[in-house]
C-alpha cells in the first residue's frame, strides 16, 4: 500500500532563517505531488504541485520554493523565513495515471516563526 | 478563480443527531471529494464521487454528486463523539490537475 511521510512534525524557526521540509511517498511510482498551506485550521491553499521529477508549478507568488529531486520526494524550501510563513504545511500525492484520482495527505508540519 | 462555498462553517449538535453539510459552486466539476481532518493531522479521504447523481455511502456517511455538477452534500447519521473535526469538500474541474477546496465545516458534538 502507499504511504506518505512528512517531517518534521513541528518546527520553530527564527525570522530570516532557512527552511527545508521534506515529503516522501512510498508504494507508488510517478505520483503527482502537492504542497499546501493551511492557516488557522481552515482552508487549504495550494502552493506547488509537480507531475514529474524537476517539474514544479507554483500557484501563488511567495517566499517559498519547491523542488522534486527524486520521483517520490518533494521538498519545500525558503532562503529567509518571514513571520507570515507560519502555518500548517501539508504534502499530498495522487496517482500519476488517471486525471480524477483523489489526493492523499500526509500528517503535516506545523511551522512557527518567531 | 473557481470558488467552492461550503456551509455551514460550524455546527454544534448533540450526540446521536444527524448532520448535513454541502458545497456549491458556479463552476462545473467532474469530481467531488469529501475529507475529514482531526486536529494536528492531515485530511483523510472519506468519500469520492465521479458521476453526476452518484450517491455513495461509507458507514454512517453518505455523499451525493449533484445533478447539475455544481454541488455536493455530505450527511452523517447518528453522530458519535469521534465524528468531531473539520470536514472539507474538494472538487476538480474537468481536465484540471488541481483540487479546489471548500473552507471547511467544523463539527462539534455535545455528549
Amino acid at each position: 500500500s502507499q504511504t506518505i511521510h512528512q517531517w518534521p512534525a513541528t518546527l520553530v524557526q527564527p525570522v530570516g532563517s532557512p527552511l527545508s521540509l521534506e515529503c516522501t511517498v512510498e508504494g507508488t511510482s510517478n505520483p503527482n505531488l502537492y504542497w499546501y498551506r493551511q492557516a488557522a485550521g481552515r482552508g487549504l491553499q495550494l502552493l506547488f504541485y509537480s507531475v514529474g521529477i524537476g517539474q514544479i508549478s507554483s500557484e501563488v507568488p511567495q517566499n517559498l520554493s519547491a523542488s522534486r529531486p527524486q520521483d517520490r520526494q518533494f521538498i519545500l524550501s525558503s532562503k529567509k523565513l518571514l513571520l507570515s510563513d507560519s502555518g500548517f504545511y501539508l504534502c499530498a500525492w495522487s496517482p500519476g495515471t488517471g486525471i480524477n484520482q483523489p489526493q492523499h495527505f500526509g500528517d503535516g508540519t506545523r511551522l512557527s516563526i518567531l | 478563480g473557481q470558488q467552492l462555498n461550503q456551509s455551514p462553517q460550524s455546527m454544534f449538535i448533540q450526540e446521536g443527531e444527524d448532520v448535513s453539510m454541502n458545497c456549491t459552486s458556479s463552476s462545473i466539476f467532474n469530481t467531488w471529494l469529501w475529507y475529514k481532518q482531526d486536529p494536528g493531522e492531515g485530511p483523510v479521504l472519506l468519500i469520492a464521487l465521479y458521476k453526476a447523481g452518484e450517491l455513495t455511502s461509507n458507514g454512517r456517511l453518505t455523499a451525493q454528486f449533484g445533478i447539475t455538477r455544481k454541488d455536493s452534500f455530505l450527511n452523517i447519521s447518528a453522530s458519535i463523539p469521534s465524528d468531531v473535526g473539520i470536514y472539507f469538500c474538494a472538487g476538480r474541474i474537468q481536465g484540471a490537475q488541481k483540487l479546489v477546496f471548500g473552507q471547511g465545516t467544523r463539527l462539534t458534538i455535545n455528549p
